[in-house]
């Protein structure tokens, strides 16, 4: 019953380092998306993707990267990471658009 | 570019009180939905409904109940008999065509429910 599962949890990393955010689900969803969650901003979306081997940009993508190599797999890199990227994300899948999507429990990244 | 306003930033209120959370949208879409979610303390986001803009029955689950009014862009949650487990972040959201009807979320509204 995992759903959908990120790593790390927490994160914090220096300004100009690079890390990759692991998003696994088990649903066999076709839909997986980045989110981003700021204070008083609600969520915002990275990147997403409708399928294996495809990926799109969302509102705001800049500083970041994203694969789809495998259908339950979504990454999201940071090459070189800025403070401004202190944040919260989330991954979520879906089976279609505009649907339930389904949420992983967040990744606190601290940016210093 | 489609919005979300959620206006209340924070309510605060008694168990066993009702409350009401406002969502108010905007969208050039003809065709779109809605959502609401919950963020608990835990982190996670739980999803609590959908509506399509086509469907402007409103619908109750148990002690929630949601009124949408296409005539006011407007898609408002209340919770009655409000319990503490009910003090979490919503956030409503708004099904965007730009970006292939991903969502667009709004501020969200931290509700704390006292005992």
């Amino acid at each position: 019953n995992a759903g959908v599962t990120q790593t790390p949890k927490f994160r914090v990393l220096k300004t100009g380092q690079s890390m990759t955010l692991l998003c696994a689900q088990d649903m066999n969803h076709e839909y997986m998306y980045w989110y981003r969650q700021d204070p008083g901003m609600g969520l915002r979306l990275i990147h997403y993707s409708v399928g294996e081997g495809t990926t799109a940009k969302g509102e705001v993508p800049d500083g970041y990267n994203v694969s789809r190599l495998k259908k339950q797999n979504f990454l999201l890199g940071l090459e070189s990471a800025a403070p401004s990227q202190t944040s919260v994300y989330f991954c979520a899948s879906s089976y279609g658009s505009a649907i339930k999507a389904f949420f992983g429990q967040g990744t606190r990244l601290t940016v210093v | 570019a489609q919005k979300v306003t959620q206006a209340q930033t924070e309510i605060s209120v008694v168990e066993k009180e009702d409350v009401t959370l406002d969502c108010v949208y905007e969208t050039r879409d003809t065709t779109y939905y809605l959502f609401w979610y919950k963020q608990p303390p835990s982190g996670e986001l739980v999803f609590l409904i959908r509506r399509n803009s086509f469907d402007e029955q409103n619908e109750i689950s148990g002690r929630y109940s949601w009124n949408f009014q296409k005539s006011t862009s407007s898609f408002n949650f209340t919770i009655t008999a409000s319990q503490v487990v009910d003090s979490a972040v919503y956030f409503c959201a708004l099904s965007d065509m730009e970006y292939g009807n991903k969502l667009v979320f709004g501020a969200g509204t931290i509700l704390r429910v006292k005992s």
